[in-house]
């Protein structure tokens, strides 16, 4: 089955404590990036990444790192958490082409930073 | 950058009436607009997609139309059923950077 997989689905931690989300994809798509959701914001981009390797920074990147070494895999990094940075994340994967087009989001990490 | 407004923040209609959602961008080079779907605790979905080569496009129930002089574009639900009861969001993308997303539209079916 075609998916997006993140993990874990529900995180929460205290501030400064480094942490990773994961994401994995099985479509063997190019193009992965993450969003943020908050409430009357909608979705915001923080990093993209067009293909291995290649990774640049989305509207909202500050506090965050993403690394893409392989095809499929594409974590979120949030070396020193903020209570600002509670919020519910979206990792997403297209075919490439267009950027951001047809995007398949995975299932969401709710997160909270305490 | 890109922005990318969206109204109404909140819609609410009777089972069988339309829907409609509006959407501005301020890039003019912005050249493919999605919209998606997301359904309470659930994951965004497309659920219809037009470039900036056309005009409108349709897909049974659903439509998208676009005016590149004005740069809007909105979303057209018709015969709306329970079911259809979700927040919409539209986007924006050049095809080079970020794609960028309006705040959301919370649509209520009512029965």
């Amino acid at each position: 089955e075609a998916q997006v997989t993140q993990n874990p689905r529900y995180l929460i931690t205290v501030t400064g404590k480094k942490l990773t989300v994961t994401c994995s994809q099985n479509m063997n798509h190019e193009y992965m990036s993450w969003y943020r959701q908050d409430p009357g914001l909608g979705l915001r981009q923080i990093y993209y990444s067009m293909n291995v390797e290649v990774t640049d920074k989305g509207d909202v990147p500050e506090g965050y790192k993403v690394s893409r070494k392989e095809k499929r895999n594409f974590p979120l990094i949030l070396e020193s958490p903020s209570p600002n940075q509670t919020s519910l994340y979206f990792c997403a994967s297209s075919l490439g082409g267009t950027v951001g087009e047809k995007l398949f989001f995975g299932s969401g990490t709710q997160l909270s930073v305490l | 950058g890109e922005n990318v407004e969206q109204h109404p923040s909140t819609l609410s209609v009777q089972e069988g009436d339309s829907a409609v959602i509006k959407c501005t961008y301020s890039d003019s080079a912005s050249n493919y607009f999605p919209w998606y779907k997301q359904e309470l605790g659930k994951r965004p979905q497309l659920i219809i997609d037009i470039r900036s080569n056309v005009g409108e496009k349709k897909d049974q129930r659903i439509a998208v139309t676009l005016n590149k002089t004005a740069k809007h574009f909105s979303l057209h639900i018709t015969e709306t059923q329970p079911e259809d009861s979700a927040v919409y969001f539209c986007a924006a993308s050049t095809g080079r950077r970020a794609l960028t997303f309006g705040s959301g539209t919370r649509l209520q079916v009512q029965p």
